[in-house]
C-alpha cells in the first residue's frame, strides 16, 4: 500500500532533549512537508521540501530542523531551543495539486 | 501571502440537517481551494478540492463546495449530516505553484442524534 508513515504515533520527551520524528512516504512524490497542530490555530507551515537535499523555512521554522537526503524520508527534528514543542505533528507530501497526510505524531515534553 | 479564514470554530447539527461550513480565502491570483477532514489523532483526508474548473465541486461522504469568486467564499455543505460527519474540517488554498498551502483554523463539527 502507498502511503505516509509517521513513527512513533506517542512521543514523551523530557525538557531540553533534542527529538527527530519520523516520516516516510512510498508515494513518489518530490515535495513534503511538515506541519504544527495546536487546538484552535489549524496547522501551521515548519518546513518544507520540494527536492531532495534542499528545503526552506515555513512560518514557524525556529526550533527546529529538518534533512531531506533521500527522496521518501523527511525527518523532523525538535530541538531544545524550540520553546513549546508539546503538539502534533503532521507530515506531508504531494503531487501537483493535492496533499496527502500522515497519521502524525503527537509529542509531549514534560 | 495568502489567507483563511473558518467562521465558527464550533458548528452543531442534528442529524439528518443541512450541514454549512464557511471558508472565505484572500488571494491575489486565482486560488486553488481544498476542504480536508481530520478524525480525532489522525492525520487529514481530502474531501474535495477547486483547481478553476466548475465551480461546484463534489467531493467524497455527500460534501460538495461552491467556489464564488465575487464573495472569496468556498463554503463546504451537505444536505444531510450523519453521525460519522462528526469531525474537524480544515479549508485550505495554495498557490499557483502548490508548493506552499494556507490552512484555515479548523471547523469543529458535532451531529446531535
Amino acid at each position: 500500500d502507498g502511503g505516509i508513515t509517521q513513527s512513533p504515533k506517542y512521543l514523551f520527551r523530557k525538557e531540553g532533549q533534542n527529538v527527530t520524528l519520523s516520516c516516510e512516504q512510498n508515494l513518489n512524490h518530490d515535495a513534503m512537508y511538515w506541519y504544527r497542530q495546536d487546538p484552535g490555530q489549524g496547522l501551521r507551515l515548519i518546513y518544507y521540501s520540494q527536492i531532495v537535499n534542499d528545503f526552506q523555512k515555513g512560518d514557524i521554522a525556529e526550533g527546529y530542523s529538518v534533512s531531506r537526503e533521500k527522496k521518501e524520508s523527511f525527518p523532523l527534528t525538535v530541538t531544545s531551543a524550540q520553546k513549546n514543542p508539546t503538539a502534533f505533528y503532521l507530515c506531508a507530501s504531494s503531487h501537483g495539486n493535492e496533499q496527502f497526510f500522515g497519521p502524525g505524531t503527537r509529542l509531549t515534553v514534560l | 501571502a495568502q489567507s483563511v479564514t473558518q467562521l465558527g470554530s464550533h458548528v452543531s447539527v442534528s442529524e439528518g440537517a443541512l450541514v454549512l461550513l464557511r471558508c472565505n480565502y484572500s488571494s491575489s491570483v486565482p486560488p486553488y481551494l481544498f476542504w480536508y477532514v481530520q478524525y480525532p489523532n489522525q492525520g487529514l483526508q481530502l474531501l474535495l478540492k477547486y483547481t478553476s474548473a466548475a465551480t461546484l465541486v463534489k467531493g467524497i461522504n455527500g460534501f460538495e463546495a461552491e467556489f464564488k469568486k465575487s464573495e472569496t467564499s468556498f463554503h463546504l455543505t451537505k444536505p444531510s449530516a450523519h453521525m460519522s460527519d462528526a469531525a474537524e474540517y480544515f479549508c485550505a488554498v495554495s498557490e499557483d505553484n502548490f508548493n506552499k498551502f494556507y490552512f484555515g483554523s479548523g471547523t469543529k463539527l458535532n451531529v446531535k442524534p
